[in-house]
Order: structure tokens, then C-alpha cells, then sequence
């Protein structure tokens, strides 16, 4: 069955450093996405792609935050001078559709820890 | 913004227990994902379910979207239930791109 797949499952980093959590999305699909959990609170949407470019992003996603689709299988998060607070577990997700209107599919994961 | 509401928040069954979990949502959706989150923080898709009702084994799920609510059935728990449940919708005024998830109910099943 076609999966989600992220790499790595966990990432330590320093405080100010910059860290890119990878993405595989389902091959054919079109629209892909970023979610945070910071432990023990709800999933917060971060920023959808489509097209090659940002179809939509929260107010979490700033100036620290990129997104970049580098070849036809990769998706990739990029945050720049790292935070404690950047600590949480991060999911890539996919969809055929435009998320509303179809089911979207969600990766294992990549557990993010600043020190 | 649309707002998620599921209960109960926690929830604790000996297993073998019936359980039946809520998610009320304040705006009309064009989706609606029942995720299970087990121990090791994976995200497991459960169903798609924006409108009626389905089954899947010992779980099955119902979206009544004209009144904006959807209920998620357990029937006959196992330990292997326990973890996190979370609702999620999407396709809502202002917000086609994403899903915004509900704070979920946390479930134990002991044996």
C-alpha cells in the first residue's frame, strides 16, 4: 500500500541551527503538507504546496520556515535558527485533491528536539 | 476560525467495552478524518468520512454533516486501542488547504 514516508524519525539539533526534515508524499498525488504536534497538544496545520509553490500557510509559518519540492519525489521542511520551542514531532501529508474535497495521508512522522 | 470540539477528552474501558467518541465542528466541512495516534506518535488513518457512515472491523464511524457532528464507534476494545483519537476537518470557508484537527480523546483499554 503506498505510504507516506519521512526521514529522519528523530532529529536532536543545537539551538540556532538550521535543520530540513525530508518527505516522500504518495506518488501520484498533487497536494502536500506540513503539520506540527508539540507533545501533548493537537496537530496545527503549517503550510500546504501545490504546483510548486505555497497554496496556503498559518501564522506559525514564517520567516523561519521553507518549503521546497527540490526533484519529483521530495518534500522538504527547512528551519533556519532552530528555537527551543521548534521542539515537536513534524508530518509530511499528501493528497490527491485539494485537501478540503479528498483524504489526506500522513507520514510517521519526524521527532524534532532542540537543546 | 472553525472550531473542532471532541469528547470525551479521556476516556478509560476495561476491555471488551463499548465506546463511542464525539467530534462537534462550528462550520460546514468537505471532509472529515478519524486519525488514531498510537504510542510511538504515528498518525494512523481511520476513515474519510465527510458525510454517512462506515465500518471497518470492530471500528465504524458516522458524519451527520447537516448537524455538523461525527461519532466514532469501538466496539469490543482491545489494549491495543489505547492512544489518541483525533478528528480532523477540512474543506470549510477560509480554509480548503487543511485540515484543523480537534484536541482529541485519549483512550486507555486495560486488560
Amino acid at each position: 500500500e503506498p505510504e507516506v514516508t519521512q526521514t529522519p524519525s528523530h532529529q536532536v539539533t543545537q539551538m540556532g541551527q538550521e535543520v530540513i526534515l525530508r518527505c516522500v508524499p504518495i506518488s501520484n498525488h498533487l497536494y502536500f503538507y506540513w503539520y506540527r504536534q508539540i507533545l501533548g497538544q493537537k496537530v496545527e496545520f503549517l503550510v500546504s504546496f501545490y504546483n510548486n509553490e505555497i497554496s496556503e500557510k498559518s501564522e506559525i509559518f514564517d520567516d523561519q520556515f521553507s518549503v521546497e519540492r527540490p526533484d519529483g519525489s521530495n518534500f522538504t521542511l527547512k528551519i533556519r535558527s532552530t528555537k527551543l520551542e521548534d521542539s515537536a514531532m513534524y508530518f509530511c501529508a499528501s493528497s490527491e485533491r485539494v485537501g478540503g474535497y479528498t483524504e489526506a495521508f500522513f507520514g510517521q512522522g519526524t521527532r524534532l528536539t532542540v537543546v | 476560525g472553525i472550531q473542532v470540539e471532541q469528547s470525551p477528552p479521556d476516556l478509560i474501558l476495561q476491555e471488551g467495552a463499548n465506546s463511542t467518541l464525539r467530534c462537534n465542528f462550528s462550520d460546514s466541512v468537505n471532509n472529515l478524518q478519524w486519525f488514531h495516534q498510537n504510542p510511538w506518535g504515528q498518525l494512523i488513518n481511520l476513515f474519510y468520512i465527510p458525510s454517512g457512515t462506515k465500518q471497518n472491523g470492530r471500528l465504524s464511524a458516522t458524519t451527520v454533516a447537516t448537524e455538523r457532528y461525527s461519532l466514532l464507534y469501538i466496539s469490543s476494545s482491545q489494549t491495543t486501542d489505547s492512544g489518541v483519537y483525533f478528528c480532523a476537518v477540512g474543506g470549510f470557508s477560509g480554509g480548503y488547504n487543511k485540515l484543523i484537527f480537534g484536541a482529541g480523546t485519549r483512550l486507555a483499554v486495560h486488560p
